[in-house]
């Protein structure tokens, strides 16, 4: 079992539709939660960065994180055409392996007009 | 401010070149990263620079060379690269995260990369 799972997609939805990303992880060792979009050939985007579960709101933006589950998700609300982007998931499990991200091989995400 | 820049955006390099990708931030961050990125995959991790002193080295073969002249500069020299290297190679920075919580990297925008 690999240590994060995520969809790769692709993923197509309407413009308006709210989207659902999501990510499943085997190390309890994780503590911190990381959400990046990446345009093609362009570098990571850091979205959202959480460490407790529950939810974060930023905007459109929400994560979501449920530490008993092993399970942290992404929601788009509204989505629009310029959120087409390959969205990738991060955790660390932080102190002496804080430099350590462990990434989730992305979720292509396409918003249709 | 939450910029990282690479330089040059892209590169095209014969196996025998010698070049070198250059990355700065000035959001005041201790810890430093090159990754690797091939196509449809996440980064990979190469090198990991702390207080300017290099702190990891996934195996990477010596053809790739790391330098940190100070806090805010990164430097990855090449020499006699292979055309399997070529990729998008992306530096990344964060706060010295032990004991802060912060444990986030915000990556550059990227050098294209390719081996001829």
């Amino acid at each position: 079992q690999k240590e994060v799972e995520q969809d790769p997609g692709p993923l197509s939805v309407p413009e308006g539709a709210i989207v659902s990303l999501n990510c499943t992880y085997s190390n309890s060792a994780f503590q911190y939660f990381m959400w990046y979009r990446q345009y093609s050939r362009k570098g990571p985007e850091l979205l959202m960065y959480t460490y407790s579960s529950g939810n974060k709101e930023d905007g459109r933006f929400t994560a979501q994180v449920d530490k008993s589950s092993k399970y942290i998700s992404l929601f788009i609300r509204d989505s629009q055409p310029s959120d087409s982007a390959t969205y990738l998931c991060a955790m660390s499990a932080g102190g002496a392996g804080s430099y350590q991200l462990t990434f989730g091989k992305g979720t292509k995400l396409s918003v249709i007009p | 401010d939450t910029e990282v820049t690479q330089t040059p955006k892209h590169l095209v390099m014969g196996m025998t070149n010698k070049k070198s990708l250059k990355c700065e931030q000035h959001m005041g961050h201790r810890a430093m990263y090159w990754y690797k990125q091939k196509a449809k995959k996440p980064p990979e991790l190469m090198f990991v620079y702390s207080y300017e002193k290099l702190s990891i080295n996934e195996s990477v073969p010596s053809r790739f060379s790391p330098e940190c002249p100070n806090s805010s500069l990164l430097n990855l020299h090449l020499h006699a690269l292979q055309p399997e290297d070529s990729a998008l190679y992306l530096c990344a920075s964060s706060q010295e995260g032990a004991g802060t919580g912060h444990y986030e990297q915000y990556f550059g925008p990227g050098t294209r990369l390719t081996v001829t």
